[in-house]
């Protein structure tokens, strides 16, 4: 088991507003994903990050990779209603067994 | 496609109850897994196979068995069911990247079981 903690575990925002979560582990791992999940659905695929200090772009979302590659930030710009949901940071292992952190779970009021 | 299938989307069994929960998947993934959410909670991992025929324990495995005769499907049983397995059980499955090695998950829609 890889140990993922993830902060804040709950946030509640008004739209429009900036928020930064984060996904921490003592590990150092190969790569990192991020997967949302909304009510009643599996979690989807979001990005998934490989290189120590990479930093990916998905329209508003912003994600990077720490350098020493045991830490990840998931950052929204200007957070809308779609963005509710938890957010899920998952390590995989050599034999692609997934491990999932703690979550985030967002809530953006209009 | 349709994805990963899982069936049924919900269930309230007694306790003592077996039941198995089905997951099938139409991607031809080698890896399949089946993880349980506990409310405000990540997933964790129950089995986990990475062909037919091959399947290993993951984090919590105690109270379920899965088989792996195929592909495609990945059942996974509750014997003697207990109100500690009231959770929502979703399957998964996964390629690996070619160029990257790492794979990416795609899930089912869960099941939503309750134990009383």
């Amino acid at each position: 088991t890889q140990l993922l903690e993830q902060s804040p575990q709950f946030l509640s925002i008004q739209e429009g507003e900036n928020l930064t979560v984060y996904c921490n582990s003592s590990s150092v791992f190969s790569s990192l994903q991020w997967y949302r999940q909304e009510p009643g659905e599996g979690p989807v695929l979001l990005v998934t990050v490989v290189t120590g200090g990479e930093v990916k772009k998905l329209k508003r979302l912003t994600f990077q990779f720490g350098d020493a590659r045991k830490d990840s930030s998931l950052h929204i710009t200007a957070a809308q209603p779609g963005d509710t949901g938890l957010y899920l940071c998952a390590s995989s292992s050599n034999r692609n067994q997934f491990y999932f952190g703690t979550g985030t779970s967002l809530t953006v009021i209009p | 496609n349709a994805g990963v299938t899982q069936t049924p989307k919900f269930r309230i069994l007694k306790i003592g109850q077996s039941m198995t929960l089905q997951c099938a998947q139409d991607m031809n993934h080698n890896y399949m897994y089946w993880y349980r959410q506990d409310p405000g909670m990540g997933l964790k991992l129950i089995y986990y196979s990475v062909g037919a025929g091959i399947t290993d324990k993951g984090e919590v495995p105690n109270g379920y068995n899965v088989s792996r005769s195929t592909t495609e499907d990945f059942p996974l049983r509750l014997e003697l069911a207990a109100p500690s397995q009231t959770s929502v059980y979703f399957c998964a499955s996964s390629y690996l990247h070619p160029r990257s090695g790492v794979g990416e998950a795609f899930f089912g829609q869960g099941t939503r079981l309750t134990v009383v």
